[in-house]
């Protein structure tokens, strides 16, 4: 079955520290795998997207995303994070099975000044 | 005006009320999407209308009443609710039904805050 996994509910990070948020997938083909943010009071917004080529894949916002086959991973990183950045954190994976898109539960991340 | 707009932003109703939901795009988009959000669960796709027409409906009880008079418009009626459907239910909309996967750009609102006593 086609599912995707954030095992870290909440995350707190220190203004300026670096950010890494994981994702793990479950599909039997080559996936399309996207993160979305969504913060406070908003709807959620595409951070970034992989389709095929470069397993590194650059977004908004100063985040990046590498995609690691091997590992069924897609994790989402920052070099440092701003305040701003807090938010909740979602991962996607778009299955063409279903024409779908199915969401993991997300990550809250909070930054400490 | 710009984007995706919900209305109410938040409501509370009894379990035998009748009320709407009210979802608005001004993208010019061809498909729009009722999502449920709850706490520590993933977002649940409950309906998608794509040209007007609905083309999903994720076995979402009757007590959920979709309906889609035109591409920009977007209403979830809701009658007799159950308190385990309170949630935030967002709206999205995208260029035409595939886009979300082909493209991955899915635009939200902001949500309506529902609960239900």
């Amino acid at each position: 079955a086609q599912s995707v996994t954030q095992p870290d509910i909440h995350i707190t990070v220190s203004e300026g520290a670096s950010l890494e948020l994981r994702c793990n997938y479950s599909y039997g083909a080559t996936p399309y795998l996207f993160w979305y943010v969504q913060s406070p009071g908003q709807g959620l917004q595409l951070l970034l997207k992989y389709f095929s080529g470069d397993t590194l894949v650059q977004g908004i916002k100063g985040f990046e995303a590498e995609f690691k086959r091997s590992q069924s991973s897609f994790n989402l990183r920052k070099p440092s994070v701003h305040w701003s950045d807090a938010a909740d954190y979602f991962c996607a994976l778009g299955s063409y099975n279903t024409d779908k898109l199915i969401f993991g539960t997300g990550t809250r991340l909070q930054v400490f000044p | 005006e710009t984007g995706v707009t919900q209305t109410p932003r938040h409501l509370v109703m009894g379990m035998t009320n009748k009320k709407s939901l009210k979802c608005e795009q001004h993208l010019g988009h061809n498909a729009m999407y009722w999502y449920k959000q709850s706490a520590k669960k993933p977002l649940e796709l409950m309906f998608v209308y794509s040209l007007e027409e609905r083309v999903e409906n994720n076995s979402v009880p009757s007590r959920f009443s979709p309906e889609c008079p035109n591409s920009s418009h977007l209403f979830l009626h809701l009658h007799t609710l159950q308190p385990e459907d309170s949630a935030l239910y967002l709206c999205a909309s995208s260029q035409e039904k595939l886009a979300p996967l082909n493209t991955g750009e899915l635009f939200f609102g902001e949500g309506s805050r529902l609960t239900v006593l």
